[in-house]
């Protein structure tokens, strides 16, 4: 699976939209990009997943370039409970018909995002 | 979205015991269970790949006869830590691949907490 990178760590004001960015220059046209999050001692949360269009749900929005070499996770109003590991990884999806490809996934080390009154 | 539920959240053994961790996805069928450890303040460290009905897969790295895998039905995977000693005390992650296309998203248990004494 493609590596990908983050910066270590961003700060946020409470209420103003949090935009995490991730670099993936070396993703392949099956690969999605997901994001997830993990607050301090549980497990982590799926957010979001893309493979070319952007998408929206009710937690974030994903916006992929059109090269795909890169996207951003936008929280549009942060809160303090937003504080969290934020982890961007590029997945390929698994064959079900007897593929060694499990499409696992391996975490890198995120982006420290901090939430701050 | 999914759930998936780790049990025991915390356990304290002793060391040169064997202590057993449950993953189960509440919701869906999960072909395919992933297993992670996570020391304080790493990222989380894949260990194996679990499907049902066949035997675990494992990262470089993590030995086999210590942790073993049983991924005995479409809902439930057990990480048993053999033998253990407080080396691996570590907060373990299990989690669950929906079976469905597209982009069968994996979601996480709410890790457990080992401390060997």
């Amino acid at each position: 699976d493609a590596k990908t990178t983050q910066p270590t760590s961003m700060d946020c004001a409470e209420g103003r939209a949090a935009n995490l960015p991730c670099n993936h220059s070396t993703i392949s046209g099956n690969e999605y990009v997901y994001w997830y999050r993990q607050i301090h001692s549980q497990g982590p949360q799926y957010i979001i997943h893309g493979l070319k269009n952007n998408e929206t749900n009710e937690m974030a929005s994903l916006i992929i370039t059109e090269d795909r070499k890169s996207s951003t996770l936008i929280l549009p109003h942060a809160t303090l409970r937003d504080t969290a590991v934020y982890y961007c990884i590029v997945r390929g999806i698994s064959n079900e018909h007897g593929s060694s490809n499990t499409g696992k996934l391996i975490f890198g080390q995120g982006t420290t995002l901090q939430v701050k009154p | 979205g999914a759930v998936v539920s780790q049990h025991p959240s915390r356990v304290i053994c002793k060391s040169g015991t064997s202590v057993k961790i449950e993953c189960r996805s509440l919701d869906f069928q999960a072909t395919t269970m992933f297993w992670y450890r996570q020391f304080p303040k790493k990222s989380l460290m894949l260990m194996a790949t679990s499907n049902e009905g066949s035997k675990a897969t494992y990262e470089q790295g993590v030995e086999k006869d210590k942790f073993l895998i049983n991924h005995a039905s479409l809902t439930l995977s057990t990480l048993t830590v053999t033998s253990a000693h407080p080396e691996d005390s570590s907060f373990y992650i299990c989690s669950a691949r929906e079976k469905v296309e597209p982009g069968n998203t994996i979601y996480f248990g709410e890790g457990s907490w080992l401390t060997v004494v």
